[in-house]
């Protein structure tokens, strides 16, 4: 019973490059999320998804940043033109679709380097 | 808004001592509070969950009681071991009528080693 996948588990980008992190939430589960922790921070709340909609998010930094949760495939975080401060390490998680009292499932996140 | 304080780390324990990491908060109506464990390398993992005031909620040998007159959800546990040694985070839910059950907000964590 595979949990959260996330890939890669570690990634470098220069800087204006695009990042582009993948999510595959748990079976059964269609609803995800973005967390992203930097350095010395807890996690902190970017978006949350189901299929083919974007429900919140209020987290999300302004330019640069989009997500997506496809009909078919995994959700993509996509960062482009990536700056030295979105190095951070990026979780999801998913949740079935009865979202209240459902706690969170977190993969083991990808880890950005921007160089 | 909703924050969360920590018990600043690092701590570090020998085996089978006595385990407090403390949490404080501060939220708007009722939320859930959350302890989520990070072992090296790896994701989020829940460890234990109080829904509602004087809740306990205890796995694998820690527990938490939800107080809300101090506003604290501290952590503990008997006897720690070796493989205990992890981040530890506290977490709370969105607590308003209506609100988002999977907006969380995290503490910074707290780093346990626990040495043999």
């Amino acid at each position: 019973n595979a949990g959260v996948m996330q890939n890669p588990r570690h990634l470098v980008r220069r800087r204006g490059q695009e990042a582009r992190l993948r999510c595959s939430p748990m079976k059964g589960h269609s609803h995800v999320y973005w967390y992203r922790q930097l350095p010395e921070e807890g996690l902190k709340f970017m978006v949350y998804l189901q299929k083919e909609n974007i429900i919140d998010e209020s987290g999300m930094p302004k330019e640069r940043f989009s997500a997506e949760f496809p009909k078919e495939g995994p959700s993509i975080l996509r960062i482009q033109q990536v700056v030295r401060g979105d190095s951070a390490a990026y979780f999801c998680a998913s949740s079935p679709p009865s979202v209240s009292n459902s706690p969170l499932h977190f993969g083991n996140g990808t880890r950005l380097t921007v160089t | 808004g909703n924050s969360v304080t920590q018990m600043e780390g690092p701590v570090t324990l020998s085996e089978e001592a006595f385990l407090t990491i403390n949490c404080t908060y501060t939220a708007t109506g009722y939320p859930s509070l959350f302890w989520y464990v990070q072992y090296p390398g790896e994701g989020l993992q829940l460890l234990l969950k109080a829904t509602k005031a004087d809740d306990k909620g205890s796995n694998k040998g820690f527990e938490a009681t939800y107080r809300k007159e101090t506003t604290s959800f501290h952590l503990e546990k008997g006897s720690v071991q070796v493989s205990d040694s992890a981040v530890y985070f506290c977490a709370l839910s969105d607590g308003r009528r209506g609100g988002s059950n999977y907006k969380l907000t995290f503490g910074k964590g707290t780093l346990l080693t626990v040495n043999p």
